[in-house]
């Protein structure tokens, strides 16, 4: 519920190497788990998305892996190019598992890929 | 483009005065969530409203206060400005609560 914790705060790679980021929540009822990017002074935007009922979503570079025992999540960002260079969050859902309950975001990842 | 929409996108006014800020949802999404980011922060949530009804709230001072209209949109008032409150303010939507949420272009605010 309340208690999304994300991994690491910053984040360094060089370009063509991969990024990993790593979120941990508290409630065992969350079932969906967005990751969004966020641009200098622009609004975030979802990238990727999962919900508990899969173990792993890929879209092109990016990846998300869901394990719901360990409760944990994590963002994967393959052949990293500089324009992935950004804060990312992730994000769990309301602990009363309500449909109507709100998202709960970490604290954000500064990744920054050096050409 | 994300579909919602946010009024003003920049705000510069004085400590004591109290500001709106409006935020119009995505067709058809029926909950509204307000977010304060401040300068290298996260975003802070701040409260959540759901086809007119106040959801969820968040750590939202006592002189903020929010309400969504029947057309859905949604409206932000701060009040008795402070320095620390200059921030962005982002308003996102969702077709409900558990749902993918998306973000506005957001409002700079700054208090001198």
């Amino acid at each position: 519920g309340e208690n999304v914790e994300q991994h690491p705060s910053t984040l360094s790679v060089q370009e063509g190497d991969s990024a990993v980021i790593k979120c941990t929540y508290s409630d065992s009822a969350s079932n969906y788990f967005p990751w969004y990017k966020q641009e200098l002074g622009k609004r975030p935007q979802l990238i990727i998305d999962i919900r508990s009922n899969v173990g792993e979503k890929k879209d092109q570079r990016i990846a998300v892996t869901l394990n719901k025992t360990a409760k944990h999540f994590s963002l994967h960002i393959t052949e990293t190019q500089p324009e992935d260079s950004a804060v990312y969050f992730c994000a769990g859902p309301d602990d009363r598992g309500s449909t109507l309950g709100r998202l709960y975001f970490g604290r954000g990842t500064q990744l920054t890929v050096w050409p | 483009d994300s579909g919602v929409t946010q009024t003003p996108k920049h705000l510069i006014t004085a400590t004591g005065q109290r500001v709106t800020l409006r935020c119009s949802p995505r067709s058809g999404d029926l909950s509204v969530y307000w977010y304060q980011q401040s300068l290298d922060q996260g975003l802070q949530f701040l409260i959540q409203y759901y086809n007119g009804e106040e959801r969820a709230k968040g750590n939202i001072l006592e002189r903020f206060s929010a309400q969504q209209f029947p057309d859905l949109h949604s409206e932000l008032n701060l009040s008795s400005l402070e320095l620390g409150d200059s921030a962005l303010y982002f308003c996102a939507s969702s077709v409900g609560g558990e749902e993918t949420q998306y973000f506005g272009p957001g409002t700079r605010l700054l208090v001198l």
